[in-house]
Formats: structure tokens, sequence, C-alpha cells
């Protein structure tokens, strides 16, 4: 079956920098890759996914990209902002089982004032 | 219909008891999921339903875990005697087959304490 590896599992930033979180799977049949964040006590909500048929894409300050031939894929945040401390889950499906999700093991962004 | 609900938010049961929770999804997605989520740890896959038919379950869902959908609309998960290891939060998500993305919504969860 699919494994997701995620990377870093914490990762403190300046407000205003960048942070960038890494991804690598396993299953070369996965096709789509989300990406959610979760805050304390809340539900993970999407925040940006990719289809392997993109290498990027882009919403604001959120940007993902894809390599398939590594089998990896990565979230780029700019100009990070203290409402964006929270945990990130990287996940990736093919489609099967209804597309089930498997997910990362996390990143825990911590962006400091 | 503003989302994915689930019942309760919290549950604390002693070991051996049963519990049951529910999920009702937005009401136009035909799949329904549910996961486990440990502290500190990405959600693990259960078992899906398309409408009424569970198609898939994980090998993470003993004997002692049941799941029904029911005329294809609110889902319930069961656990018969619970045990410590059971302690967790239990997601459940929704989407609809064929839509153009994959769009998944998740639940806000149930955390469940087993003491």
């Amino acid at each position: 079956g699919e494994n997701v590896e995620q990377h870093p599992s914490t990762l403190s930033v300046q407000e205003g920098d960048s942070a960038v979180i890494k991804c690598t799977y396993s299953d070369s049949a996965s096709n789509y890759f989300p990406w959610y964040k979760q805050e304390l006590g809340k539900r993970p909500q999407l925040i940006i996914d990719i289809r392997s048929n993109v290498g990027e894409k882009k919403d604001q300050r959120i940007a993902v990209t894809l390599n398939k031939t590594a089998k990896h894929f990565s979230l780029h945040i700019t100009e990070t902002q203290p409402e964006d401390s929270a945990v990130y889950f990287c996940a990736a499906t093919s489609g099967g089982a209804g597309n089930m999700l498997t997910f990362g093991g996390g990143t825990r962004l911590m962006v400091k004032p | 219909d503003t989302g994915v609900s689930q019942d309760p938010r919290h549950k604390i049961t002693k070991r051996g008891q049963n519990v049951t929770f529910r999920c009702d999804p937005i009401s136009e997605h035909n799949r329904l999921y549910w996961y486990r989520q440990t502290l500190g740890q990405g959600p693990e896959f259960l078992t899906y339903f398309q409408n009424e038919a569970q198609l898939e379950k994980s090998r993470l869902l003993s004997d002692r875990f049941s799941a029904e959908r029911p005329k294809g609309s609110f889902s319930t998960l069961e656990i018969q005697r619970t045990e410590q290891g059971d302690s967790a939060m239990y997601l459940c998500a929704s989407s609809v087959l064929g839509a153009s993305g994959y769009g998944y919504t998740f639940g806000s969860g149930t955390r469940l304490t087993v003491v």
C-alpha cells in the first residue's frame, strides 16, 4: 500500500519568512496530493491540492510543487503570519478504495511574531 | 447543510463498554469515510461507503469495530468492548463521486477516551 513520509516534524520560523514542508510517497500510481491544515482541536481543512498532471499550483501565499519522477511533493508558504501556526498534513491517493487518503505524520509549524 | 457533522464531540467510557458515534455527511455527498487520528499522528483510514455499501475496510478495523450507513445517509461507527488503545479522535469525511476535485470535507471528529 501507499506510504507517505513528511518532514520536518516541527518547523519554527519568524513572521514574514517562508516555510517549506516536504513529503515523499511510495506508490507511483498516486495521482492526487492534498494538503490539510489542522488547528488544535479542530478538523483538518483542505488548503491546497495538486493532481499528478500538474507540476505546480499556487494560491496566494501557498504553493505546492510535485516531482513525479522522484515521488515527492512540497508545500511552500511565503510571508508567514502567526495565524499560519498549526499542524500541516500532506496526503496522497491513487484513487483506489474510493480515493482513500494516506496521510503523512504531520508538521507542526510555529510562526513567531 | 453547512458541513459534515459528528456526534458526540467527546466521549469518555470505561474499558469494556460499547460506544457508538454518528456522522452526518454533506447531503449530496455519496461517499463517506471514517478515519482514526491518534495524538501527534496523521489520520488513518478505517473504512468507506459509497451510498449504503461498505466497499473497503482497513486492517485497522478489528472485529470489535462495525460501521453502517443505512439508506446511504448518516453513518454510525460502533466499537464493542473498548480498549485503552481505542482512545483517539474518530474523524468522518464525505465527498462526491465524480466531482472535479476529490473534495474531501472532514467533520470535527469525536474524541474517544477509554479509561
